[in-house]
């Protein structure tokens, strides 16, 4: 099975702060991975997929890059709605795996 | 607008059986794989169990191989996870979640969870 890493598990930042996620495959998962959102007692919600596609709707200050084993999530202005968080998923073979998400927290 | 919406969670005692349900809306349920994707109280995303289009291929997590199983009516656009010899390690909100395509890709979209806690 494919293991996803994340780092850093916590990140304490502030308004305006650029934020990078980093996530890694413990193989080559080519740019099948996707980001999610996810605030305290709601669903996740989908950011990127296939590594740096943005989905519809989502603010253009989130982004996604990498391909391969590594891979990053910028948000490049942090805003107060952003404080959650954050998964990466890899779907290149079943089963798929999640990292163990990053939270975003006020600094 | 697409909605998923999941019944069926609740108290189980070790050892016994549920039945998770996912009614969708909003798309072509018959021609998207589906999946359920679990967290226990406090902890990260779990994917459990997929399934494609027409049901003809399932997955599982090692964790609810011969435990779980997933199906699908495509004809009541519903999908199911029957959970038979629960244990307390199952407990978690249990998510049903859309794929947009017949095969496995990401997740589109998910439904709001529904709890099911293993205790006696």
């Amino acid at each position: 099975d494919i293991q996803m890493t994340q780092s850093p598990s916590t990140l304490s930042a502030s308004v305006g702060d650029r934020v990078t996620i980093t996530c890694r495959a413990s193989q080559s998962i080519s740019y099948w991975l996707a980001w999610y959102q996810q605030k305290p007692g709601k669903a996740p919600k989908l950011l990127i997929y296939k590594a740096s596609s943005l989905e519809r709707g989502v603010p253009s200050r989130f982004s996604g890059s990498g391909s391969g084993t590594e891979f990053t999530l910028t948000i490049s202005s942090l805003q107060p709605d952003d404080f959650a968080t954050y998964y990466c998923q890899h779907y290149y073979s079943y089963p798929l795996t999640f990292g163990g998400g990053t939270e975003v927290e006020i600094k | 607008e697409v909605q998923l919406l999941e019944s069926g969670g609740g108290l189980v005692q070790p050892g016994g059986s549920l039945r998770l349900s996912c009614a969708v809306s909003g798309f072509p349920f018959n021609i998207k794989a589906m999946s359920w994707v679990r967290q226990a109280p406090g902890k990260g995303l779990e994917w459990v169990s997929g399934i494609n289009d027409n049901g003809g291929s399932t997955y599982y997590v090692d964790s609810v191989k011969g435990r779980f199983t997933i199906s699908r009516d495509n004809s009541k656009n519903t999908l199911y996870l029957q959970m038979n010899s629960l244990r307390a390690e199952d407990t978690a909100v249990y998510y049903c979640a859309k794929i947009p395509a017949p095969y496995n890709d990401y997740i589109d979209y998910w439904g709001q969870g529904t709890l099911v806690t293993v205790s006696s």
